[in-house]
């Protein structure tokens, strides 16, 4: 089993519809973060969170510490978000390692 | 503004050739600088993190090496290259104490190794 499980492992969404991904980590951590595979490869780091909530733009990030879980949801998709996300956490014992999910391919169709 | 720079984007290099893939950061000291690797179809693996000059951490054993000669530059190497090393390589950096912490990626280097 991995530590870090994301669901679903694809999700394909019409333009507009509310998404949720979600990732569950069996861990003790410091702190978790979303980020965003494009195709071409390039990662951009979305969220970092450790407590509570985030939201920027369209995206809300949200992490509940005592169940080991973290969602991420994005309101009125958009073509432009179809993208892999990929959740990681940080070890508490573990310094600057992070563990990664296999990520979500998400694809938003118009 | 601090920016990450990793090249070359693309390589396909014959099994058993050399490898060198680098990367360097620019605007801020002393970073934390990670490689990943990405097999197609599976999740980023951490290869290499070093916290400081000269300080490299290897994640899993495999035939790359890693080093980091100066604070902001961090090379990816090989010897012989094998057929398993294709994939797709990420250099990365974060800040750890007094900030947030959020890692931030280069580019990547695609590898294919015929």
């Amino acid at each position: 089993k991995n530590e870090v499980e994301q669901s679903p492992q694809n999700l394909t969404a019409q333009e507009g519809e509310f998404i949720t991904i979600n990732c569950s980590y069996s861990v003790g951590i410091s702190a978790l973060h979303w980020l965003q595979q494009h195709p071409g490869g390039g990662i951009v780091s979305l969220f970092m969170l450790s407590s509570g909530k985030k939201k920027h733009g369209r995206l809300i990030a949200t992490i509940n510490i005592q169940e080991k879980h973290s969602s991420l949801h994005i309101t009125a998709s958009h073509p432009r978000d179809s993208a892999v996300y990929i959740c990681a956490v940080r070890e508490e014992t573990s310094g600057s390692r992070l563990t990664f999910g296999e990520g979500t391919q998400l694809t938003v169709n118009p | 503004s601090q920016t990450i720079h990793q090249w070359p984007a693309t390589l396909v290099q014959p099994v058993g050739s050399p490898l060198s893939l680098e990367c360097t950061v620019e605007g801020t000291s002393n970073p934390n600088l990670y490689w990943y690797r990405q097999a197609a179809g599976r999740g980023l693996q951490l290869l290499f993190y070093s916290v400081g000059i000269g300080q490299i951490s290897s994640e899993v054993p495999q035939n790359l090496s890693a080093s980091r000669p100066q604070d902001r530059q961090f090379i990816l190497s090989s010897k012989k290259l094998l057929l398993s090393d294709s994939g797709f390589y990420l250099c990365a950096w974060s800040i750890l104490a007094g900030a947030t912490g959020e890692l931030f990626f280069g580019e990547g280097s695609r590898l294919t190794v015929l």
